[in-house]
């Protein structure tokens, strides 16, 4: 398997700018998880999608973010309008929620909002 | 809430053993983790125990587990300049969510 797919790599765009991150779980896992990760904060769990249904979307900042599972295989999280306190890495990751559950993750959206 | 902590830095010699901490408060976590972090790439799952088990060893890597005191360690013997990374300690409890710690940032030194 290739494992969990994020695109694109890099993302540089202008304050106001609608941003879209797109993500490919692994083929059978029924979870999906976006996180983000800065210096000052850490890692951060934004919102999570079980069997394509967002279960808990407590983390994402503000009605400025939203996130899309519209199928198993297909995740995005869109930032609109986008601010320069939003740059940092994004992460996808996903995973088979069993009694043991091994998270897996991408490797990662660069966002820079200048 | 549950939380996770570590110490943010470490630094060891080449050849020298490393000693990675981590404390958590979560009573009731089911599963321990490791992940590493290396530069530009996501987290990569190292390791794992389950919370009845005290030790487990993969190769150069032990992790201990003491429970009654909710701390975690993971060993890398042999430390190599590839291990310099972040790792990052984590819990899950059966249903819910990982939680994170801040990471601890492994510098080996020539």
């Amino acid at each position: 398997d290739a494992g969990v797919i994020q695109s694109p790599r890099h993302e540089v765009t202008e304050m106001g700018q609608e941003v879209t991150l797109r993500c490919k779980p692994i083929s059978g896992h029924n979870s999906l998880f976006w996180y983000r990760q800065t210096m000052m904060r850490g890692l951060e769990l934004l919102i999570y999608f079980n069997n394509n249904v967002p279960i808990d979307d407590s983390g994402m900042p503000e009605d400025r973010f939203s996130a899309k599972m519209p199928n198993a295989s297909f995740s995005t999280l869109k930032i609109q309008p986008s601010e320069p306190r939003d740059s940092a890495v994004y992460f996808c990751a996903s995973s088979f929620r069993t009694g043991m559950e091994k998270l897996f993750f991408g490797s990662g959206t660069q966002l820079s909002v200048l | 809430g549950e939380d996770v902590e570590q110490s943010l830095f470490l630094s060891v010699r080449e050849g020298d053993s490393s000693v990675i901490n981590c404390t958590y408060t979560d009573s009731s976590s089911t599963y321990l983790y490791w992940y590493k972090q290396e530069p530009g790439a996501g987290l990569q799952l190292l390791t794992y125990i389950f919370s009845n088990m005290d030790m487990k060893q993969d190769q150069r890597l032990t992790v201990l587990l003491n429970k009654k005191d909710k701390h975690l360690s993971l060993r890398i013997a042999d430390t190599q300049t590839g291990d310099s990374a972040i790792y990052f300690c984590a819990e899950m409890n059966y249903g819910q969510n990982f939680v994170f710690g801040p990471g601890t940032r492994l510098s080996v030194l020539p």
